[in-house]
């Protein structure tokens, strides 16, 4: 079977680090999606891991361990527009996407 | 702007009539994908092309769901005789196979049907 597990409400403050985790389990393995979603918009693209460690790109990180079928996307500096959801996103013979982490960031 | 188009933005409809979407892929892009989102869930996989050859099909679509993509360029999806259950956010989403962003789906802006 198929299962993305992820918190569904996470709240921060602008200017500190929050980290969402995701852990899935999934029918065969290619690499894992991050995505942000504004509400009522498309998701847009945040990085792709397709081998275990950690991908930095600018305030957006995200890591993964293939053996512990689990990934996090850290945000630092928080900025009150981060405010979305975050979708986990695994690829086994197609992308799978999780419900998603709403993030709130409070002043 | 030379991301994905979805048309129309926004759909109402009264429920047994049919609607048909159309999506505009990036030029280049070969993959094409078709979404289904509703309120706090992610989107949900419909179906997907390589070119023009629908490759896959979720088993949850009904009969009633149909995508074409005729010149492997645009692609539209009609749904037949909608149900008030069909009304969600309809996703579009196109890749590539090569290069270095090849199987990142990039979205359109999404078609948000409202079925009355």
């Amino acid at each position: 079977g198929q299962n993305i597990d992820q918190p569904t409400e996470m709240t921060a403050t602008e200017g500190a680090i929050v980290q969402i985790n995701c852990t899935y389990q999934t029918s065969g393995f290619n690499g894992l999606f991050w995505y942000q979603q504004h509400a009522g918009e498309a998701p847009t693209f945040l990085s792709y891991n397709v081998l275990d460690g950690l991908e930095e790109k600018g305030r957006f990180s995200s890591f993964l361990s293939r053996s512990k079928g689990y990934s996090y996307l850290l945000l630092k500096e928080l900025q009150m527009k981060d405010s979305a959801s975050y979708l986990c996103a695994p690829r086994a013979s197609k992308i799978i996407f999780g419900s998603g982490t709403r993030l709130s960031i409070r002043p | 702007d030379t991301g994905v188009s979805q048309d129309p933005r926004h759909k109402i409809t009264k429920r047994g009539q049919n609607v048909t979407f159309r999506c505009d892929p990036i030029s280049e892009h070969n993959r094409l994908y078709w979404y289904r989102q509703t309120l706090g869930q992610g989107p949900e996989f419909l179906t997907y092309f390589q070119n023009e050859a629908q490759l896959e099909k979720s088993r949850l679509l009904s009969d009633r769901f149909s995508a074409e993509r005729p010149k492997g360029s645009f692609s539209t999806l009609e749904i037949q005789r909608t149900e008030q259950g069909d009304s969600a956010m309809y996703l579009c989403a196109s890749s590539t196979d090569r290069g270095y962003t090849r199987d990142t789906q990039y979205f359109g802006p999404g078609t948000r049907l409202t079925v009355l």
